[in-house]
């Protein structure tokens, strides 16, 4: 399979300032990844795509100007949580399509808690 | 967007018992996956089957498209097997997720 990571695991930042989160694909390249949120005891809610290259497609109602989407390189998508607030508390997940294209693999999550 | 349904929503097992969770989906997908998501929430792929019948130790899973459902067996479930089982569907190149099954093993 193909390995997706993502940095950091958690933090902790205080309310009005912005939070950077990486994601990576290790062995593989990946023009495409994707940018999911959870909330405790629900499913996986899609934000965004993040495309290489280009700008990001968001999902209806999600904020771009809240949420940047940077996809930089073929290894490396990062989201930025502007001016983060308590109700951006969340986990945060990337994920990415393997070589193929098909299967999908998901990092380790990003646990954020704005103070 | 593909509607995605999970059932049951919970399941306690007790050690050693067997179980089927299922996956229905509203419309013809390309693609469909299974997840174990542990207690740190990392998402543990368990199988790609957008059709057929794979079988992966105690796991194993089978999708019927033309009925457009999907079926996880867990046999001889151990405490380990607990977690939220989740089903996602490739919908328009992106993944639809259910809501998930919490599943329970009890020693």
């Amino acid at each position: 399979g193909a390995v997706v990571s993502q940095h950091p695991s958690w933090v902790i930042c205080k309310s009005g300032t912005s939070v950077k989160i990486e994601c990576r694909s290790l062995d593989f390249q990946a023009t495409t990844m994707f940018w999911y949120r959870q909330f405790p005891k629900q499913s996986l809610m899609l934000m965004a795509t993040s495309n290489e290259g280009s700008k990001a497609t968001y999902e209806q109602g999600v904020e771009k100007d809240k949420f940047l989407i940077n996809h930089a390189s073929l290894t490396l998508s990062t989201l930025t949580v502007t001016s983060a607030h308590p109700e951006d508390s969340s986990f945060y997940i990337c994920s990415a399509r393997d070589r193929m294209n098909t299967e999908a693999f998901f990092g380790q999550g990003t646990r954020l808690t704005v103070v | 967007g593909i509607q995605v349904e999970q059932s049951p929503p919970d399941l306690i097992l007790q050690e050693g018992a067997n179980s089927t969770l299922r996956c229905n989906f509203s419309d013809s997908v390309n693609n469909l996956q299974w997840f174990h998501q542990n207690p740190w929430g990392q998402l543990i792929n368990l199988f790609y089957i957008p059709s057929g019948t794979k079988q992966n130790g105690r796991l194993s899973a089978t999708t019927v498209a033309t009925e457009r459902y999907s079926l996880l067996y867990i046999s001889s479930s151990q405490t380990t097997d607990s977690g939220v089982y989740f089903c996602a569907v490739e919908d328009d190149y992106k993944l639809s997720f259910g809501a998930g099954t919490t599943v329970t093993v009890r020693a």
